[in-house]
């Protein structure tokens, strides 16, 4: 399978400890994009790289929150001091570089870190 | 800021029916337009795109949407669903000219009864 990968899949916590979450991107996708989804809503952008440089971050990415992508290749996202509220499903999704530019750029998802914090 | 409106949150119907789901978007701009589709227990997956050219564009298993730029609208259709067509649907609306974020929907949950 050569789509996006994520692990792990569930990760249940108690409060107050750290997680991290790892996605690979489908292979020479450049850009990496991580989401959140709770119940009953779309998921939400939390943060954008291109290559190993961030460029986007979204206001819902408190300072507990960091994401790393050191090589340009797979990324991590820790979350410090977990609270309830960050239960949710945290998504990678990936797209590559095209001829024409952004306007056809495609991201593809993967299966998702499920996060339960008790 | 861009948004995007999905009108139905719930919607139940036979197979053989004829499904639309509604999209709006508010951006002020050139936009790339999407629907993902998440079937039980899988991933967001893409179902179709509309960057430019014919507004009705063509996804997989049959499904259609029409881009009417007038409404800033992105409507998904298919004539006949089946029972396997059971998902969310996820409208999501991105700047033509930036990388980065899409902006989804609430989504739509649909259940097709046999």
């Amino acid at each position: 399978d050569t789509g996006v990968s994520q692990n792990p899949r569930h990760k249940i916590t108690k409060r107050g400890q750290n997680v991290t979450f790892r996605c690979d991107p489908i292979s020479e996708h450049n850009r990496l994009y991580w989401y959140r989804q709770t119940l009953g809503q779309g998921p939400e952008f939390l943060t954008y790289f291109q290559n190993e440089a961030q460029l986007e971050k979204s206001r819902l990415l408190s300072d507990r929150f960091s994401a790393e992508r050191p090589k340009g290749s797979f990324s991590t996202l820790e979350i410090q001091r977990t609270e309830q509220g960050d239960s949710a499903m945290y998504l990678c999704a990936s797209s590559s570089s095209t001829p024409s530019g952004p306007s056809t750029d495609t991201q593809y998802f993967g299966p998702g870190t499920r996060l339960t914090v008790l | 800021a861009q948004s995007v409106s999905q009108h139905n949150h719930h919607v139940i119907l036979s197979e053989a029916a004829s499904l639309e789901l509604g999209c709006n978007y508010s951006y002020g701009g050139t936009v790339n337009l999407f629907w993902y589709v998440q079937y039980p227990g899988q991933h967001l997956q893409l179902l179709l795109k509309y960057f430019s050219g014919d507004p009705l564009v063509k996804g997989i298993k049959g499904f259609e949407a029409e881009f009417i730029k007038s409404k800033f609208s992105f409507n998904l259709r298919k004539p006949s669903v089946q029972w396997s067509d059971t998902a969310e649907y996820f409208c999501a609306v991105k700047g033509a000219d930036s990388w980065g974020k899409l902006q989804f929907g609430a989504g739509t949950q649909v259940v097709v009864t046999p």
